[in-house]
C-alpha cells in the first residue's frame, strides 16, 4: 500500500496563478482532510471530508477550494494564489471519526507538498 | 475553545539524555491525545495516543500519560538517540464531532548530539 500520497511535491507560483494539489489514499478511508504547516503555527485546518461528494469548512478556509468526487482522492484548489498562501501543504486520512476512541480515528498524513508563492 | 499547548523549543540534548516535552491542553468532553513525529522532510506520523484518563501511550521507547487532573499529556523518553531528532506534536480530538480533525499544538523541535 502506498499510504496517502501527494503531487506535486514542490510547486513555485507568481501571484494571481492557479493551481491544485491531489491527494489520494488507498486505505479505503471515508474521512480526509488539508491542514498548511507553517513555522511556529503548528498545523491548521483548511478543509476536510467525511465521504465521497462532502467537504467542509475548517479553522482557514479562505482563498481554497476543495473537491472530493472520489472516494480515494481530495483536491484542493487555489484560484488566485496570493504570498500568504506560501506554505507547507499536507494532506490526512482516516477511517473513522476523530476523537472516538476507535483506534481507527488515526489520522495518516501524505509527505507534503511544498509551495511558493511569489 | 479546544486547543494544545505544548513547550517551546528547541531542545537540544546529548545522546542518551532523558526527554521531556510538556503538553497542555483545553477542551470541552473528553478528547483523545496524541504525539505526531515529523522528521525532516518528511509528514507526519503517529508516535503515540491514548483514548482516556490514565491511559499511557508507548512506542519507540517513548511514553505519555493522560492526566485528566491536570490536563496534560507529556511526552517522555529515558535515553534519547541522535535518530530522534524531529519535531514533536501534541494533538488532541474531541468525540462525537465527525471530521473536526486534530488540534494541534505549535511543535517542539528536538535536536540529539552524539
Amino acid at each position: 500500500n502506498a499510504g496517502v500520497t501527494q503531487t506535486p511535491k514542490f510547486r513555485v507560483l507568481k501571484t494571481g496563478q492557479s493551481m491544485t494539489l491531489l491527494c489520494a489514499q488507498d486505505m479505503n478511508h471515508e474521512y480526509m482532510y488539508w491542514y498548511r504547516q507553517d513555522p511556529g503555527m503548528g498545523l491548521r485546518l483548511i478543509h476536510y471530508s467525511v465521504g465521497e461528494g462532502t467537504t467542509a469548512k475548517g479553522e482557514v478556509p479562505d482563498g481554497y477550494n476543495v473537491s472530493r468526487l472520489k472516494k480515494q482522492n481530495f483536491l484542493l484548489g487555489l484560484e488566485s494564489a496570493a504570498p500568504s498562501q506560501t506554505s507547507v501543504y499536507f494532506c490526512a486520512s482516516s477511517y473513522g471519526t476523530s476523537g472516538s476512541g476507535d483506534p481507527q480515528e488515526t489520522q495518516y498524513f501524505g509527505p507534503g507538498t511544498r509551495l511558493l508563492v511569489l | 475553545g479546544d486547543s494544545v499547548t505544548q513547550m517551546e523549543g528547541p531542545v537540544t540534548l546529548s545522546e542518551e539524555a532523558f526527554l521531556t516535552i510538556n503538553c497542555t491542553y483545553t477542551a470541552t468532553g473528553y478528547p483523545s491525545l496524541f504525539w505526531y513525529v515529523q522528521y525532516p522532510g518528511e509528514g507526519l506520523q503517529l508516535l503515540l495516543k491514548a483514548t482516556k484518563a490514565d491511559d499511557k501511550g508507548s512506542n519507540k521507547g517513548f511514553e505519555a500519560t493522560y492526566r485528566k487532573e491536570t490536563t496534560s499529556f507529556h511526552l517522555e523518553k529515558g535515553s534519547v538517540q541522535v535518530s530522534d531528532s524531529a519535531v514533536y506534536f501534541c494533538a488532541l480530538s474531541v468525540p462525537d464531532q465527525a471530521g473536526t480533525a486534530l488540534i494541534f499544538g505549535k511543535g517542539t523541535t528536538l535536536s540529539v548530539s552524539s
